[in-house]
């Protein structure tokens, strides 16, 4: 069946680090994938999208490349900020004409201290 | 802008008793679903609706029941709380799906709900 697969956290980073956290992800056909963001309290927010092969999300100084080749969907910031912390999580989407849905990793906890 | 309400921030209740979460949105959106958010597990789907008093069962429906009477409010009913539904409960709902087009799942801040 479809998955993701996030690394563990937390991820702590003093600010101004660069930021990777991995995602890779299963799925028969062609997904579309996310990376969403969860700030405290709060609810979910869709931070970028790509929606085929080699395209580039990217938003608020965070990228993520659709890799097809590696069944990747890695977030990446040049320079993290304490407001970054937050819950990153990798989710993917098909739509199989049937049961559609979204389908969430585990969620990756980002700490950046000053 | 997009709001998706919930009725409590925060929710305590006792083993057996019966609970309702409430979820409201101002969009006009079609979808809306109710997740369950638990440490290392991520978002799991429990209910969705896609229209006015139709539902489908997500990947973990026991124990939970859903009413969508009216198209901009959706209910996650618990028959009878258990200890083992301690959790987050999130709501979002989205414009319908076309073929081959995703449209954003829009979140609400979720529910803490504690069963003792």
């Amino acid at each position: 069946g479809n998955s993701v697969t996030q690394m563990e956290g937390p991820v702590t980073l003093s600010e101004e680090a660069f930021l990777t956290i991995n995602c890779t992800y299963t799925a028969t056909g062609y997904p579309s994938l996310f990376w969403y963001v969860q700030y405290p309290g709060e609810g979910l927010q869709l931070l970028l999208k790509a929606t085929k092969a080699d395209d580039k999300g990217s938003n608020k100084g965070f990228e993520a490349t659709y890799r097809k080749e590696t069944t990747s969907f890695h977030l990446e910031k040049g320079s993290v900020q304490v407001s970054d912390s937050a819950v990153y999580f990798c989710a993917l989407f098909m739509f199989s004409g049937g049961y559609n849905k979204l389908i969430f990793g585990a969620g990756t906890r980002l700490a950046v201290h000053p | 802008d997009v709001k998706v309400t919930q009725s409590s921030r925060y929710l305590v209740k006792r083993t057996g008793e019966k609970v309702f979460l409430e979820c409201v949105q101002d969009m006009d959106h079609e979808n809306m679903f109710w997740y369950r958010q638990d440490p290392g597990l991520g978002l799991r789907l429990i209910y969705f609706s896609y229209d006015v008093k139709m539902k489908e069962k997500g990947d973990i429906p026991e124990g939970y029941s859903v009413s969508r009477e009216k198209k901009e409010r959706f209910s996650l009913i618990l028959e009878s709380a258990s200890t083992n539904q301690t959790s987050m409960y999130l709501c979002a709902s989205s414009s319908t799906w076309t073929s081959g087009t995703y449209n954003e799942q829009f979140f609400g801040p979720g529910t803490r709900l504690t069963v003792l």
